[in-house]
Order: C-alpha cells, then sequence, then structure tokens
C-alpha cells in the first residue's frame, strides 16, 4: 500500500518547455487534488476532482491543465512552463474524518 | 480576505518548554478544522481534525483544541523531534471538499 506516489520527485525545465506531474493512488479515493507551496504563500489549491471524468478549478489554476480517466491517476499538466511555476507541487487525496493524505512533492524549477 | 492565519511564524523553543501555537479562521459554516505536520522535504502528514467549538483531540505530545474563532495546537514538554512545519487548514460549507491552508508555524526545539 504506497498511498499517494508522485513523479518526478525533482525537475528542472526551461521556459516554454512542457511536462506532466504524475499522481497515483492506490487506496480508492474519490478526491484527489493538486496544490502548490511557496515560501510565505503556503499550499494553495491549484485543479481538483471528485471523481474519474470530474474536474474543477482551484484558486491558482492559470497555465495548470488536469484530467481525471481513472480512480488512480490525477496528472498535472504545464503547458508552456514559467518561471513563475518554480515551486513544490504536492498531490493529496481525501478521505473522510482522515483528512488529507499527500504525496511527498515534486520539486520543480524553471530557468 | 485571509481566511486562516497562523501564529507566530516561526517559534524557537527549548526541550520541555511548553508552548501554544495559534490558527484563526474567518469562514463561516466550519466543517472541519485540520492540523498537520510537515518535515522538511516531505508532504504534510495529518495529525487532527476538529469539527465543533469545545472539541480536544491529543496524541503524545500534543493536543488541539477548538473555539468558534480560532484552534490552537499546544505542545507539551516538546522533544527536538517535534521540530517541524504545523500547517492548519479549514473545510467549510460552501467549500465542498477543498481545504484551505494557513501559512504554518516553523517550530525548532533544541536539546
Amino acid at each position: 500500500n504506497a498511498g499517494v506516489t508522485q513523479t518526478p520527485k525533482f525537475q528542472v525545465l526551461k521556459t516554454g518547455q512542457s511536462m506532466t506531474l504524475q499522481c497515483a493512488q492506490d487506496m480508492n479515493h474519490e478526491y484527489m487534488s493538486w496544490y502548490r507551496q511557496d515560501p510565505g504563500m503556503g499550499l494553495r489549491l491549484i485543479h481538483y476532482s471528485v471523481g474519474a471524468g470530474i474536474t474543477d478549478q482551484g484558486e491558482v489554476p492559470n497555465g495548470y491543465n488536469v484530467s481525471r480517466s481513472t480512480t488512480e491517476d490525477f496528472p498535472l499538466r504545464l503547458l508552456s512552463a514559467a518561471p513563475s511555476q518554480t515551486s513544490v507541487y504536492f498531490c493529496a487525496t481525501r478521505r473522510e474524518i482522515y483528512g488529507y493524505t499527500f504525496g511527498s512533492g515534486t520539486r520543480l524549477t524553471v530557468v | 480576505e485571509d481566511q486562516v492565519t497562523q501564529s507566530p511564524e516561526a517559534l524557537r523553543l527549548q526541550e520541555g518548554e511548553s508552548s501554544s501555537l495559534n490558527c484563526s479562521y474567518t469562514v463561516s459554516g466550519l466543517r472541519g478544522l485540520f492540523w498537520y505536520r510537515q518535515d522538511p522535504g516531505k508532504g504534510p502528514e495529518f495529525l487532527f481534525t476538529l469539527y465543533s467549538a469545545g472539541e480536544e483531540k491529543e496524541k503524545e505530545r500534543l493536543k488541539a483544541t477548538l473555539t468558534k474563532k480560532e484552534s490552537f495546537l499546544h505542545i507539551t514538554a516538546p522533544k527536538p523531534e517535534d521540530s517541524a512545519t504545523y500547517l492548519c487548514a479549514v473545510r467549510w460549507e460552501t467549500s465542498g471538499s477543498r481545504l484551505t491552508f494557513g501559512e504554518g508555524t516553523q517550530l525548532t526545539v533544541n536539546p
């Protein structure tokens, strides 16, 4: 039982490149979400999904795209990377009363 | 408008010196206040969920309490291994499954 698995752990991109951050869970949780964490700004919600085929925007969705074709996977796509997207990205699933289960994060640097 | 505010930003304690961290919130219709611990380079780890004013939860040296406007995380006789960033988050009646996080309190416990 791996919980929430994020890959890669580290990534360096050049401005304008695209990439996909992977998130997989083995807990059969319906709700999955992506957050970014920046110094002095806390964790901010990018996109979330309440089940396969259903996604919605969080508070900072611009420049990111998501899809949810299965319960297990919730990839986050950066369409054209910008230096402002340098951050640590966390994927999280939700289980009622137990709060969220977070992955270990992807540290992204855009140069 | 900030919905979740944590204080202090940083706290340095001596081993055995008890203290409290604060999380104040301004949302209406609270549906849960969550405390997490985050170690450097890792994702947040769930500690407690509180739902109603007057509720208390305990785990080892940690005790979380909730009023109508704020929550406290009391740390009794802390040890160096309690050093981490402590995050609080809230869910309210119109937020669905989404959580809004505070910026966290970085706790350092010196031996």
